[in-house]
């Protein structure tokens, strides 16, 4: 089956400055790559994702990039904010599945 | 539109019991799946329900089990309960529909088992 690896485990940024997230995958079958939000307490909230048809797509301070030769994909905050302080989970799926393997979470705090 | 609705929020059950989770999708998705969620294991896959149909299955035992109705909502039930079972349980809905795969998650059910 398909295994996503995610890193870092933890980050910490100084406000106003980029973070990034790394994934790697290993099923190269996968096409659907969501990036999911969760902060404590709360669901997980869908903010990005991407199709294996796509390389990059951006939603204001937030772009995802896809290697699919590489098998890996990330995620780029620009500007953060405090708010965005909460654990990051990207995924994979294939074949119009909609069952989702997780990576483990990056848990990311914004240093005012 | 509402968003994704699970009951309960928190339970608390024994070990041997059984238990019921409810799901109820956004209006007009088809697709409930359910994870769950532990600090050990991460989000973990159990099942996607499409149409009263289980369409994909995780890994787990047998004792994991779940159904669809035909308004879509989904319930899911573990029997003889252990204590690995503590978890957040969460399910998320999907439209399935044009290729559409977003899926987006309900609030969980924090099931503590002692």
């Amino acid at each position: 089956g398909e295994n996503v690896e995610q890193h870092p485990s933890t980050l910490s940024v100084q406000e106003g400055d980029s973070a990034v997230i790394k994934c790697t995958y290993s099923d190269s079958a996968s096409n659907y790559f969501p990036w999911y939000k969760q902060e404590l307490g709360k669901r997980p909230q869908l903010i990005i994702d991407i199709r294996s048809n796509v390389g990059e797509k951006k939603d204001q301070r937030i772009a995802v990039t896809l290697n699919k030769t590489a098998k890996h994909f990330s995620l780029h905050i620009t500007e953060t904010q405090p708010e965005d302080s909460a654990v990051y989970f990207c995924a994979a799926s294939s074949g119009g599945a909609n069952n989702l393997f997780f990576g483990t979470g990056t848990r990311l705090t914004v240093i005012p | 539109k509402a968003g994704v609705t699970q009951t309960p929020r928190y339970l608390i059950k024994t070990r041997g019991q059984q238990v019921t989770l409810s799901c109820s999708p956004i209006s007009g998705h088809r697709s409930v799946s359910w994870y769950q969620q532990t600090p050990g294991q991460g989000l973990q896959f159990l099942f996607e329900y499409f149409s009263e149909t289980q369409r994909n299955k995780g890994n787990f035992p047998g004792r994991f089990s779940g159904r669809q109705f035909s308004n879509s909502r989904s319930e899911m039930n573990v029997s003889t309960l252990e204590l690995g079972d503590s978890a957040l349980y969460l399910c998320a809905s999907s439209l399935d529909e044009g290729g559409s795969h977003e899926q987006y998650f309900g609030p969980g059910t924090r099931l503590t088992v002692t």
